[in-house]
């Protein structure tokens, strides 16, 4: 079946560090992939999206290019700020079968950043 | 626009007793989903709903897990009997569609402690 690995975490930086997190899939078909951000007390959002081959999603300074030859959807930000900790979650939706629409989680990373 | 609202915020029971979550999808949202999320993993898809017709419940541990979705709007989480291992982050999400790029919303979650 479809899924999604992230690299492991946590990840921890100083301000203004360079974050790329690792996300690669497994999926049958031309999934659409996204990255959701999970703050502090708060719900799961949609941070960014690209819904097919070579696409960049990007929002808030972040970017990630969905790469279909390396399966792979890494999240980038060239300057971090402290209000960027959070946990990021890798996602793919399934793009057809049975479970057409469904959304698929990676295990989340934890990212925190220092002053 | 009123986000997905979801209920209780958090309940604390005992093993073997019974507990109901309820959530309310954003207005117009075709799709409705309810994922589990453990802590320290990302969100496990218990079930998701199209309209009032159940899409994907291939992971909903139907022994002892139930969800409805009343007239295709509003719905119910219920487990009965609950076990430790149920303790969990209960997440309620919609989208308007099932379709590849559409965004899915996620209420805040029930936090549910089995003691």
């Amino acid at each position: 079946g479809n899924s999604v690995t992230q690299m492991e975490g946590p990840v921890t930086l100083s301000e203004e560090a360079f974050l790329t997190i690792n996300c690669t899939y497994t999926a049958t078909g031309y999934p659409s992939l996204f990255w959701y951000v999970q703050y502090p007390g708060e719900g799961l959002q949609l941070l960014l999206k690209a819904t097919k081959a070579d696409d960049k999603g990007s929002n808030k300074g972040f970017e990630a290019t969905y790469r279909k030859e390396t399966t792979s959807f890494h999240l980038e930000k060239g300057s971090v700020q402290v209000s960027d900790s959070a946990v990021y979650f890798c996602a793919l939706r399934n793009a057809g079968g049975t479970s057409y629409g469904k959304l698929t989680f990676g295990q989340g990373t934890i990212l925190t950043v220092h002053p | 626009e009123a986000g997905v609202a979801q209920s209780p915020r958090y309940k604390i029971i005992e093993k073997r007793q019974s507990v109901a979550f309820w959530c309310n999808p954003i207005s117009g949202h075709a799709t409705l989903y309810w994922y589990q999320q453990i802590l320290g993993q990302g969100p496990k898809l218990l079930i998701q709903f199209q309209n009032n017709g159940v899409v994907d419940d291939s992971q909903l541990p139907k022994d002892r897990f139930s969800a409805e979705r009343l007239k295709g709007v509003d719905s119910t989480l219920k487990i009965q009997p609950a076990k430790l291992e149920d303790s969990a982050v209960y997440l309620c999400a919609s989208s308007l569609g099932q379709f590849m790029n559409t965004e899915a919303f996620f209420g805040q979650g029930t936090r549910l402690t089995v003691v």
